[in-house]
């Protein structure tokens, strides 16, 4: 059974500071992950997905990759914002018709 | 805006009352499914479907029920609701075609509180 870890639950950093927000996953043999950003009482925004053939993806000032062999993938937000205050989950999708696994997200407070 | 519209946004219910939680998507997901969020359980799922007339169970479905009779729409039926389904409920769906999969879509929620 898939399992999807995400340490820690919460981060507070300084505006402007460059963080990186980790996701691990038990079984190897994924076939996609999926970033989300939900910020308080809203839905769940996509944020990158990353196929199983690919290593990263990118969309402004956010970087995911994807290392299969090690069950890991890291969220890189570079220059962070209060803005970008919100909560990241991620989340694994196995195989082509299976459901996602889901992490319990992180909480990340950027202060000003 | 092509995506997941989930209806209604608020409700309140009284135990053992009845009700149904829409959700429509408008970009021809053979894939839909249903999530219940609560705070330090994450998102757990409640039902999915691959297609229309085609349901199945997921983590926590009793209580619930589901039926796919179209493409768009799929309902999420509380048949008695009791106290523990106080929680957010999320529609979220998918493309699982090959080179069509750009992941899940998720609605803005439903926030039903059983009193």
């Amino acid at each position: 059974k898939q399992e999807v870890t995400q340490i820690p639950a919460a981060l507070s950093v300084p505006e402007g500071e460059n963080l990186v927000l980790n996701c691990s996953f038990t079984d190897s043999a994924i076939y996609n992950l999926q970033w989300f950003r939900q910020d308080p009482g809203k839905g769940l925004t996509s944020l990158l997905l990353i196929q199983s053939s690919q290593r990263e993806q990118t969309s402004g000032r956010l970087n995911a990759s994807l290392d299969k062999s090690s069950g890991r993938s890291t969220l890189y937000i570079a220059a962070s914002q209060p803005g970008d205050s919100a909560t990241y989950l991620c989340a694994v999708k196995t195989g082509a018709n299976s459901k996602l696994t889901f992490g319990k997200g992180i909480t990340l407070s950027v202060r000003p | 805006n092509a995506g997941v519209t989930q209806t209604p946004k608020f409700q309140v219910l009284k135990t053992g009352q009845s009700m149904t939680l829409q959700c429509a998507q408008d970009m021809n997901h053979e894939y839909m499914s249903w999530y219940r969020q609560d705070p330090g359980m994450g998102l757990r799922l409640i039902h999915y479907s691959v297609g229309a007339g085609i349901t199945d169970q997921g983590e926590v479905p009793n209580g619930y029920n589901v039926s796919r009779s179209t493409t768009e729409d799929f309902p999420l039926r509380l048949l008695s609701a009791a106290p523990s389904q106080t929680s957010v409920y999320f529609c979220a769906s998918s493309s699982h075609t090959p080179g069509q999969d750009y992941g899940y879509t998720f609605g803005s929620g439903t926030r039903l509180t059983v009193v």
